[in-house]
Parts: structure tokens; C-alpha cells; sequence
């Protein structure tokens, strides 16, 4: 199994910051790496794919970095609907995709 | 544009079978090269991927469940659906249906196909309890 790792679990941070959250895979994933936003109640939404595409209609003070197995997501500057819980999710070894334990991400 | 609806009971007795579907609506079941998968959540925890199925009915499951999962599809109703069986507390859950999508694109080191859940159900709470 291919093992996820974020940091923080939890973030707080004020409206105007860059936020940064980071995921490790536990081998080797080359860029195989989504990232989601969940708002509370609500369902995952992409966000990020292949580590650093952003995908159609998100904005872009959202960005994702990395490979191999290290990888960054930012927001470059915080805005108040940005408050979610922040995952990261692996596609290296099809079918099985695991995610990260998430980011929950709140304004100071 | 193409929408997903879990349905089924909220609440499942232990031992029992957890049966879910989900309608897609919006779009063809049988159209593009997407297989349609469930994702679940306990209250304050991760994404857990259960399991996938073509509209064709080939499957892949989640080892860690695959033997008590069954994902099935009907293609005239436009629906999935899942069950799962033996059910404990620890299934309990937001259930999600998601459409697990690949595409192609071109960067500067060539073609590439990313693969990603795109269009994600509401959910659906599945409390395990007698």
C-alpha cells in the first residue's frame, strides 16, 4: 500500500496569507497526485491533477507542486471561502487510489 | 451537465448488507471512458476509495473490502450500485458516489493521462446500529 502523508492536520491562518500544505507519499509516485477541497458538508471537489494542473474553473491562486514523492499545495493568498479541509490523493498504483489524512484549514 | 445522486437506507443493522445506488443524471453511464466508483468517509476522518465498475461490468475493488464488496451497474436505469456485506459499526459512513475519470493532455514532456474523481455525489449517511 502507498501511504499518504499531510502536514499539518490542521492550519490556521488570516485572510491574505499564503498557505502552504505538503503531502508524502511512502514511495515513488512520480506527479500521480490530485489534490481536493472539501467544504464542510459537502463532497470533495478537485482542485489539482498530475500535482500542478490546475483543473478548469478553479482559481488560480490555487497552485500544486512536487514529484517523486514530496509534494507542496499553495494558495497564494487566502480568501474566506477557501476555509475547507484539503486532501491529497494518489494514482500510482491503479485502480487503488488512498488519500491523505487531510489539511483542515481555518481563518485566524 | 452530468450529476450524481446516492440513495438508499440510512440506517443498516450490524451483519447485515449495506445497499446504496447511484443515479447519473445528465449524461450516459455507458458514454466516454469513465468508471463510476464509491468513496466513503466516517464522521471527522479520510477518503476511504471502496471500489469501481465499467459500464461494461468489470470491477476493481479495494482489497481491504473486496471481499465483501459487490459493485454492480445498470445501464437502462443509468445507475450503480454497491453492497456491502457483514456490515460492523466501523462501516459507518458518508458514502459517495464519484465518476473516476482519465483524459488525455500534452505538456512539454509528452502525452499524459492523469486519472481523478471529477463529479462527486452529494452522499449519503449510512449509520451501522441495531
Amino acid at each position: 500500500d502507498i501511504q499518504m502523508t499531510q502536514s499539518p492536520s490542521s492550519l490556521s491562518a488570516s485572510v491574505g496569507d499564503r498557505v502552504t500544505i505538503t503531502c508524502q507519499a511512502s514511495q515513488d509516485i512520480s506527479n500521480y497526485l490530485n489534490w481536493y477541497q472539501q467544504k464542510p458538508g459537502k463532497a470533495p471537489k478537485l482542485l489539482i491533477y498530475d500535482a500542478s494542473n490546475l483543473e478548469t474553473g478553479v482559481p488560480s491562486r490555487f497552485s500544486g507542486s512536487g514529484s517523486g514523492t514530496d509534494f507542496t499545495f499553495t494558495i497564494s493568498s487566502l480568501q474566506p471561502e477557501d476555509i475547507a479541509t484539503y486532501y491529497c490523493q494518489q494514482y500510482d498504483n491503479l485502480p487503488r487510489r488512498t488519500f491523505g489524512q487531510g489539511t483542515k484549514l481555518e481563518i485566524k | 451537465q452530468v450529476q450524481l445522486q446516492e440513495s438508499g437506507p440510512g440506517l443498516v443493522k450490524p451483519s447485515q448488507t449495506l445497499s446504496l445506488t447511484c443515479t447519473v443524471s445528465g449524461g450516459s453511464i455507458s458514454s466516454g471512458s469513465y468508471y463510476w466508483s464509491w468513496i466513503r468517509q466516517p464522521a471527522g476522518k479520510g477518503l476511504e476509495w471502496i471500489g469501481r465498475i465499467y459500464a461494461s461490468g468489470s470491477t476493481n475493488y479495494n482489497p481491504s473490502l473486496k471481499s465483501r464488496v459487490t459493485i454492480s451497474v445498470d445501464t437502462s436505469k443509468n445507475q450503480f450500485s454497491l453492497k456491502l456485506s457483514s456490515v460492523t459499526a466501523a462501516d459507518t459512513a458518508v458514502y459517495y458516489c464519484a465518476r473516476d475519470t482519465s483524459f488525455d493532455y500534452y505538456d512539454s514532456s509528452g502525452y499524459k493521462t492523469p486519472y481523478a474523481f471529477d463529479i462527486w455525489g452529494q452522499g449519503t449517511m449510512v449509520t451501522v446500529s441495531s
